[in-house]
Parts: structure tokens; C-alpha cells; sequence
């Protein structure tokens, strides 16, 4: 296990650009979270995946933001017209889908905006 | 929909002493509960988890905790904590499943030398 890979680790963008961030998650594993964290607070849950079936979206989640996962490995999470914002951690986390009920965390993208 | 509190934002503690987080959990259904450590520019990892079963359960580190259903609690304890584990902890809930986690805000803990 290579474990869960985020890309880039770090971004700093302007207001008003767009972003995106990739996550591979842990072979074999189906199930892929993205979720965000600020300053001071705990991960917030954005969205979820089953292979590349979106299953669930947070309210939190604006029109501005997509997240897919076009054949079931890795996954994408798209910031259109970035605010201030969004500045935060961006985490993603890979499950089996089975049995242990554990995620699995990446190291995160901390996005600034500017 | 669930949600967890954590009590207290900060807790400074001496090397060797014990120490508890407390956690409590909201919910209309019944749930899974975690514990994760965030160490310093390292990703979440988790420590220990109640799915079922007997209410306490052990952890990586020397970590346990012991759920409590009627006072709604989760609460994680070591009975000697080490420089080491200077961290952010956090509870989290889900959904019976492979469910996203609810997670609270944290609680940061200090292991004083």
C-alpha cells in the first residue's frame, strides 16, 4: 500500500481562477471522500464517491465546486472562480467499502487564495 | 443528522501523567464513532473505532476509549502520555457503513516535559 496521494500539496491562486486538485486513492479501495478543513475546525465532508458513482453532496458545497472520478480510481475536485474563501485544506480519504469502516487520509492540499 | 462536540479546544498535560478528551455525539440513528490524530503536518490517522460490541475498546499508541450510550459519550483516555503525543485529536461519527465522518472540532493536546 502506497497509500492515499494528493496533488499538489500546496497552491496559491487568485480570486477569480480556477483550480483543480487530484487525489489517488488506495488500489482496490472503491469508496473516495473529499472533505476540507480550516483553521481551528475539524474536516468538513464535501462529497463522496462508490466507484465512480457520486453518492452523496454536502449543502456545503456550492455550484462553484466538482469533484469526479471518471473510472473509478482516481478523482478530481474542481474550484471554479476560487473566493477567499475557500482557502483551506482540501483532504481526501479512500475506504474499501467493507468490513473495517476505516478511512484512509491523504496529506492534503492547502489552497490559498489571494 | 449527527453531530460531535468536543469540550475542550486545548488540554496541557504534564509527560506521564494520564490524560482524557472528552467527545460527545448527537444522533437519530445509531452510529460508528472514531477517534483520529493529526500530527504536525502529517495527514489524519485514525486511532481506534466503535462499531459494535463491547463498549470499550483499545487503540494504536495505548489509546482506549469506552462508549457510553446513554450519556452519549466517547471519551479517549491514556493512562501515560509521552512527548509524542503532542497533537490535534479528533472525534468523528457516521452512519452505520462506509459512511462520510461528521468530525468535531478537535482538541489539541500538549505534553508538557
Amino acid at each position: 500500500d502506497t497509500g492515499v496521494s494528493q496533488n499538489p500539496r500546496h497552491k496559491i491562486t487568485k480570486r477569480g481562477q480556477n483550480v483543480t486538485f487530484r487525489c489517488d486513492p488506495i488500489s482496490e479501495h472503491n469508496r473516495l471522500y473529499w472533505y476540507r478543513q480550516t483553521l481551528g475546525q475539524g474536516p468538513e465532508f464535501l462529497t463522496y464517491f462508490q466507484n465512480e458513482a457520486q453518492l452523496e453532496k454536502s449543502r456545503l458545497l456550492s455550484d462553484r465546486f466538482s469533484a469526479e472520478r471518471p473510472k473509478g480510481s482516481f478523482s478530481t475536485l474542481e474550484i471554479q472562480r476560487t473566493e477567499q474563501g475557500d482557502s483551506a485544506m482540501y483532504l481526501c480519504a479512500s475506504s474499501t467499502g467493507q468490513g473495517t469502516y476505516e478511512q484512509y487520509f491523504g496529506p492534503g492540499t492547502r489552497l490559498t487564495v489571494t | 443528522a449527527q453531530s460531535v462536540t468536543q469540550l475542550d479546544s486545548q488540554v496541557p498535560v504534564f509527560e506521564e501523567a494520564p490524560v482524557e478528551l472528552r467527545c460527545n455525539y448527537s444522533s437519530s440513528v445509531s452510529v460508528y464513532l472514531f477517534w483520529y490524530v493529526q500530527y504536525p503536518n502529517q495527514g489524519l490517522q485514525l486511532l481506534l473505532k466503535y462499531l459494535s460490541g463491547s463498549t470499550l475498546v483499545k487503540g494504536i499508541n495505548g489509546f482506549e476509549a469506552e462508549f457510553n450510550k446513554s450519556q452519549t459519550s466517547f471519551h479517549l483516555r491514556k493512562p501515560s502520555v509521552h512527548i509524542s503525543d503532542t497533537a490535534e485529536y479528533f472525534c468523528a461519527v457516521s452512519r452505520p457503513g462506509n459512511t462520510p465522518l461528521v468530525f468535531g472540532k478537535g482538541t489539541r493536546l500538549s505534553v508538557i516535559a
